[in-house]
């Protein structure tokens, strides 16, 4: 088993719908948790960061983490066009430790 | 303020060549990784460096070396170059700011690099 699960997609939403992307994990010693954005031919950007459990909102964007379960989560609200990209899951144990990646969720927002 | 820089962007290499591809940051951030991108892997953790003067291997660190060469440069060394190292090589570099809980991350543009 993967460390780190996320399904590659392609999810496909219509503009302005709810987007819900979520990952698995294995390793009970994670403790930080982020999203990443890339688009085509781009290095990802950080859009989310949460440490431990609990909820995060940033304008359209609220990230979720349950650690019971081992499950995280990342919600887009009222998404548009520009929001198309792929969405990667990463997880590190400590602030100096490694970090792993999901394989990224291809998002498209159909208009 | 520049952020994180890569080069090359590009590259092609025959089997059994060497090069190094370069990577620096202007953040002064301790934390720096080098990553590969391959179609359905996502992003694989080659080496990363913690703080200067210290390396550590990821998750496919076979057929690369690193060297965190000060705080802000840390270049990757492909000794002798293989088919299966055709890949997009990204750099990126972490801190966490301050006292508060915040993070950051930056990742450079990528380097492309295939190997015949």
């Amino acid at each position: 088993q993967k460390e780190v699960e996320q399904d590659p997609g392609p999810l496909s939403v219509p503009e302005g719908a709810i987007v819900s992307l979520n990952c698995t994990y294995s390793n009970s010693a994670f403790q930080y948790f982020m999203w990443y954005r890339q688009y085509s031919r781009k290095g990802p950007e950080l859009l989310m960061y949460t440490y431990s459990s609990g909820n995060k909102e940033d304008g359209r964007f609220t990230a979720q983490v349950d650690k019971s379960s081992k499950y995280i989560s990342l919600f887009i609200r009222d998404s548009q066009p520009s929001d198309s990209a792929t969405y990667l899951c990463a997880m590190s144990a400590g602030r100096d430790d490694k970090i792993i990646f999901g394989k990224g969720t291809r998002l498209h927002i159909l208009p | 303020n520049a952020g994180v820089t890569q080069t090359p962007k590009f590259q092609v290499l025959k089997t059994g060549q060497s090069m190094t591809l370069q990577c620096a940051q202007d953040m002064n951030h301790n934390s720096m990784y080098w990553y590969r991108q391959d179609p359905g892997m996502g992003l694989r953790l080659i080496y990363y460096s913690a703080s200067e003067g210290t390396t550590d291997k990821g998750e496919v660190p076979n057929g690369y070396n690193v060297s965190r060469l000060n705080k802000r440069e840390f270049s990757l060394r492909l000794e002798s170059a293989a088919p299966s190292q055709t890949s997009v090589y990204f750099c990126a570099s972490s801190a966490f700011p301050g006292l508060s809980l915040s993070y950051e991350q930056y990742f450079g543009p990528g380097t492309r690099l295939t190997v015949t």
